[in-house]
């Protein structure tokens, strides 16, 4: 069965703080994995998308990284602001689907 | 352009009652998708229409579920009988490309309709 986890499932830093969010999955075959930002009471946005072959990937503060033999990805926000403050999604696509698996996302918390 | 836009942003209905939600996708998109996002869990896709082909329904949940949209056009998921477990955020997307377009078209996301079965 098609997986993605995440971790932490919550977490909590100080405004101007780095931070780094993990996904993993066991969608197979993979064709591409996408982060997307839900801000509460709003639908998902995407941030990056990322094929087989992309290892890093950047949307301003917003670093991914992808290492598909390890089926394993990471989002670094660098300088955190306060809209930031978001649950962050993994979505993982298969090859020849159409079907995203999503998992449950970060609760990210920015405090000043 | 206008983004996904979705109706009502909340619904709240007794156990039994029929509900209908709309989903009006960005003008030109060809694909839609349904999703169920329960409080804490991740997104579930329910069904996905691609122009006028057949939709694939293969996740939605139960017969009390269906859903339709004409042509390219305004969606409509509706829930017959509501239980109490399909209290749930239910999100719209559209895509502009197939899923033959190499898999690295971007999903478009309504705000979506917060359902409570009471």
């Amino acid at each position: 069965k098609n997986q993605v986890e995440q971790s932490p499932q919550s977490l909590i830093i100080l405004e101007g703080k780095n931070c780094t969010l993990q996904c993993n999955y066991t969608v197979s075959p993979f064709s591409n994995l996408r982060w997307y930002k839900q801000d509460t009471g709003r639908g998902p946005v995407s941030l990056t998308i990322m094929t087989f072959s992309e290892n890093t990937k950047s949307n301003g503060r917003y670093t991914a990284t992808l290492d598909a033999d390890t089926k394993q990805s990471s989002l670094h926000i660098t300088a955190s602001q306060l809209s930031d403050s978001a649950s962050y999604i993994c979505v993982v696509k298969g090859a020849g689907s159409y079907q995203l698996t999503f998992g449950k996302g970060t609760k990210l918390s920015v405090i000043p | 352009g206008a983004g996904v836009s979705q109706s009502p942003s909340n619904k709240v209905t007794e156990k039994g009652k029929d509900v209908e939600l709309r989903c009006d996708p960005i003008s030109g998109h060809t694909a839609l998708y349904w999703y169920r996002q329960r409080l804490g869990q991740g997104l579930e896709f329910l069904i996905y229409f691609q122009g006028n082909s057949a939709p694939d329904k293969s996740g939605l949940p139960s017969d009390r579920f269906s859903a339709e949209r004409t042509g390219e056009s305004v969606s409509t998921l509706t829930i017959q009988r509501t239980q109490q477990e399909d209290s749930a955020v239910y999100l719209c997307a559209s895509s502009s490309h197939t899923w033959t377009s190499g898999g690295g078209e971007t999903q478009y996301f309504g705000p979506g309709t917060r359902l409570l079965v009471l």
